[in-house]
């Protein structure tokens, strides 16, 4: 089972405008969401996270909105660049146990921003 | 060394031989963890190394597969008898102490294994 979604396969968008990457979780247990960003023939990486005690996490031209109550995230990029073209995974991980950074990761968004 | 490196970058093998993935943490990193992304599908975690701590193999899909850590550093995972369907991208991540969620993982670029 896809515990964790992201149901937009790609997203392209014009160079400057808001791109907005959106992720849906069924595991009511996730109570920490981060995103990734991945370059081709590179490893995934770290670019935003935030905690369910958060409704909102903004780093620059970044911004991560959590809706608990429809178990959703979205991230938000404005303005959009050419280089922020990649691929982008939705990630999320549960308190308890003691696998701490045991990440389930939805599918990827592929995002093209078009210059 | 300054990020996690994996070896070999590309592995192609036939179908029933054994393969070995080696992947080497960020030096002073004591946490690893092993995820595979098949085509189309996000990363799957397979494996997660804590200090001396038993591993959790919870998402390792059959008894083919196996992993090792040794000297609390370098590990190798290790597919036996590869079938088409291990055919993905195997990505290795390591972390500071691992007893945090709040810490961020760093990856690896991968290695991609096609079975033929």
């Amino acid at each position: 089972d896809q515990q964790v979604k992201q149901n937009s396969p790609s997203l392209s968008v014009q160079e400057g405008r808001i791109s907005i990457l959106n992720c849906d979780y069924t595991n009511s247990m996730f109570d920490y969401f981060l995103w990734y960003k991945k370059y081709p023939a590179e490893g995934p990486t770290f670019l935003i996270s935030i905690s369910s005690i958060k409704d909102k996490n903004e780093d620059g031209r970044f911004t991560v909105f959590l809706n608990k109550s429809a178990k959703h995230l979205s991230l938000h990029i404005v303005p959009s660049q050419p280089g922020d073209s990649a691929v982008y995974f939705c990630a999320a991980s549960a308190s308890g146990g003691t696998s701490y950074g045991k990440l389930t990761f939805g599918q990827g968004t592929i995002l093209t921003v078009h210059p | 060394g300054a990020g996690v490196s994996q070896s070999p970058s590309n592995k192609v093998t036939e179908k029933g031989k054994d393969v070995e993935l080696r992947c080497d943490p960020i030096s002073g990193h004591t946490a690893l963890y092993w995820y595979r992304q098949s085509l189309g599908q996000g990363l799957e975690f397979l494996i997660y190394f804590q200090g001396n701590s038993a591993p959790d193999k919870s998402g390792l899909p059959s008894d083919r597969f196996s992993a090792e850590r040794t000297g609390g550093s370098v590990s190798t995972l290790t597919i036996q008898r590869t079938q088409q369907e291990d055919s993905a991208v195997y990505l290795c991540a390591s972390s500071f102490t691992g007893t945090s969620k709040l810490e961020r993982e760093y990856f690896g670029a991968g290695t991609r294994l096609s079975v033929l």
